[in-house]
């Protein structure tokens, strides 16, 4: 089985630029999340998608970022412009299904590595 | 709202050694809890979960964790550490309200000496 794929793997912008980053998930997961890994610390929840649809954008800054999950497979996620702040590791995870039933494993990508000089 | 707490940022055991993890949990309800590893430049790997149950969890490579609830904690240990163990390793907290929303601690870093 296929993991969940995230490209690019590395970038480089200066602040104030944009920048966008791709996720596929394993083929049938129904939700979708977006975390932001500071250094030093653990993944925060940025969005979640369900389906196409966003559950939960509590903690995404919406001035600067962005996401969509066009037909409810991949996923893009920009952050426009950049701050010196944004500078992080970017996972992509996905799971079979949202719900009560916690049965469901969330599968992480290996992340895109943003640095912002 | 859900909170998670790794008291130790470093550790360092010897190969062969015992080694456990501490997590505390903040959380109002019966928590989801989670351990994850993280190896430099790769994604979180699931370690074991908690959902109900058995209070003691087997996981992949020879990992176990113990849920305690009367101490808010679900420390994870292994009884003989090898050195492809060092890596970052993550607790988590999950939402149990739907949406399997992850919050997680800050992480300990596992060095293990040979």
């Amino acid at each position: 089985e296929a993991g969940v794929a995230q490209s690019p793997r590395y970038k480089i912008i200066e602040k104030r630029q944009s920048v966008a980053f791709w996720c596929n998930p394993i083929s049938g997961h129904a939700t979708l999340y977006w975390y932001q890994q500071i250094l030093g610390q653990g993944p925060k929840l940025l969005i979640q998608f369900q389906n196409n649809g966003v559950v939960d954008d509590s903690q995404l800054p919406k001035d600067r970022f962005s996401a969509e999950r066009l037909k409810g497979v991949d996923s893009t996620l920009k952050i426009q412009p950049a701050k010196l702040e944004d500078s992080a590791v970017y996972l992509c995870a996905s799971s079979l299904r949202q719900g009560a039933n916690m049965n469901t494993e969330a599968f992480f990508g290996q992340g895109t590595r943003l640095t912002v000089v | 709202a859900q909170s998670v707490t790794q008291p130790d940022i470093h550790i360092t055991v010897s190969e062969g050694a015992s080694l456990e993890l501490r997590c505390n949990y903040s959380y109002g309800a019966t928590p989801y809890l989670f351990w994850y590893v993280q190896s430099p430049g790769q994604g979180l790997q699931l370690l074991l979960k908690y959902f109900s149950g058995d209070t003691l969890v087997q996981g992949i490579k020879g990992f176990e964790a113990e849920f305690k609830r009367s101490q808010s904690s679900f420390n994870l240990r292994k009884p003989s550490v090898h050195w492809s163990d060092a890596a970052e390793y993550f607790c988590a907290v999950g939402s149990t309200g739907g949406g399997n929303k992850l919050t997680f601690g800050t992480g300990t870093q596992l060095k293990v000496e040979l």
